[in-house]
């Protein structure tokens, strides 16, 4: 089973800062999610990759197969992108569809 | 809108007494999964299930049951409640595939059992 950390736990950022939260894994995986859970509310998911770089608005999430690393970057941070992002992996394999969760990664981001 | 819809979104209980929390989908997806999250542990799976009258357990099933008699509900069953139930719940769900498919979850349950 996979074993997946984040970096860091809690990460405080003063509005407009460039924020980078990283995530390892184990052995091999299928895909890699980042997701978004805000205070109080669901879970949303930001991106799905297995391979490169993919952007979104001011978000962008790369992943580094090899080294069994992706990396979620937010640029020009802003208070509404305060939250906790969880990076979750899938193993390999058909029929695989289990995810393995990080524990998160708390940013607060201060006007 | 694809949308994956639990109820209740918050429930206070006591220790003992039944109860269901329902999880329904509109994307027509096979795979199903309840999941509970507690602060340190992160998110950890409760049930899944690949298609109808298909479910199996997740890493934390004890004290949990499931059904899935139509593709688009996944109820999570609690026959006798406990404190150590006390948790923030999600269902989740996703097409079959090749493994390299987005996850949808549901907005939470809140569930604290007195």
């Amino acid at each position: 089973k996979n074993e997946v950390e984040q970096s860091p736990q809690n990460l405080t950022a003063q509005e407009g800062e460039f924020i980078t939260i990283n995530c390892s894994y184990s052995v091999g995986i299928s895909a890699l999610h980042w997701l978004q859970q805000h205070p109080g509310g669901g879970i949303v998911s930001l991106f799905m990759l297995s391979s490169g770089k993919k952007k979104h608005g001011r978000l962008i999430a790369t992943i580094n197969i090899q080294e069994k690393h992706s990396s979620l970057h937010i640029t020009a941070s802003h208070p509404r992108d305060s939250a906790v992002y969880i990076c979750a992996v899938r193993d390999p394999g058909a029929g695989s569809y289990q995810l393995t969760f990080g524990k998160g990664t708390k940013l607060s981001v201060i006007p | 809108e694809a949308q994956v819809t639990q109820n209740p979104r918050y429930l206070i209980t006591v220790t003992g007494k039944k109860l269901t929390v329902t999880c329904s989908q509109n994307m027509n997806h096979e795979y199903m999964s309840w999941y509970r999250q507690d602060p340190g542990l992160g998110l950890r799976q409760i049930y899944y299930s690949m298609n109808v009258e298909v479910t199996d357990k997740g890493d934390v099933p004890e004290g949990y049951k499931v059904s899935r008699k139509e593709k688009r509900n996944f109820p999570l069953i609690l026959e006798s409640p406990s404190p150590n139930q006390t948790s923030l719940y999600f269902c989740a769900s996703s097409l079959l595939g090749t493994g390299n498919t987005e996850a949808f979850f549901g907005q939470g349950t809140r569930l604290t059992v007195v």
